[in-house]
């Protein structure tokens, strides 16, 4: 069966830390690893990642892809309270979408 | 460039009665995609639409869910009849088509089945 797993479920941290997300995924078909940003409304693209060891970098955020182990991380440096949201990781696969839980953080000042 | 619109908003039914939702892409956007996300969990994809043929439909409820998308613009999900299980945000995103992955999704609507 397909799956999305993420880790940690939920993580509190103090502005200025940084934090890793983690995403591992058995998924056949894999096309592409996806992160979003939700906060309380849809969720907004962050990154598409589909070739292993390509770190895709914005501002604070990046993220990395490793096919081999089947798994993504996304790296957020010197957090701020605006970061605060759920973070989902989607795997794109023939025609199908699977998308994590998420991992919720929550920045405190 | 305006983004995906959905409506309603919110919406609240007893079971077993019917409820629709529309959703209109960004201009331009080949494929339309309805989620559901369930309160706590991650958007589960229910239909993938390019232009107006289904591309994939296998994780949608048949017995009681509809999709479509007359002309490839404009789609509309309908639930007949609703379940207490159904209660969820329904999401609609769209794309370009050409590069699946940036997906722009709309407000979503909250649905309530009591």
């Amino acid at each position: 069966e397909d799956k999305v797993v993420q880790s940690p479920l939920s993580l509190v941290v103090h502005e200025g830390d940084t934090v890793t997300l983690n995403c591992s995924y058995e998924v056949t078909n894999f096309r592409s690893l996806l992160w979003y940003k939700q906060e309380k409304k849809a969720p907004t693209f962050l990154f598409m990642l589909t070739s292993s060891g390509i770190e895709k970098k914005s501002g604070r955020l990046s993220s990395i892809l490793d096919k081999k182990e089947l798994f993504s991380i996304l790296n957020i440096t010197a957090t701020q309270t605006g970061d605060s949201a759920i973070y989902l990781c989607a795997v794109e696969a023939y025609n199908q979408f699977y998308f994590g839980t998420g991992t919720s953080l929550t920045v405190i000042p | 460039e305006a983004g995906v619109a959905q409506s309603p908003r919110y919406k609240i039914i007893e079971k077993r009665q019917s409820v629709a939702f529309w959703c209109n892409p960004i201009s331009g956007h080949a494929t339309l995609y309805w989620y559901q996300q369930i309160l706590g969990q991650g958007p589960k994809l229910l239909i993938q639409f390019q232009n107006n043929g289904v591309v994939d439909d296998s994780q949608l409820p048949k017995d009681r869910f509809s999709a479509e998308r007359l002309k490839g613009v404009d789609s509309t999900l309908k639930i007949q009849p609703a379940k207490l299980e159904d209660s969820a945000v329904y999401l609609c995103a769209s794309s370009l088509g050409l590069v699946q992955g940036e997906q722009y999704f709309g407000p979503g609507t909250r649905l309530t089945v009591t």
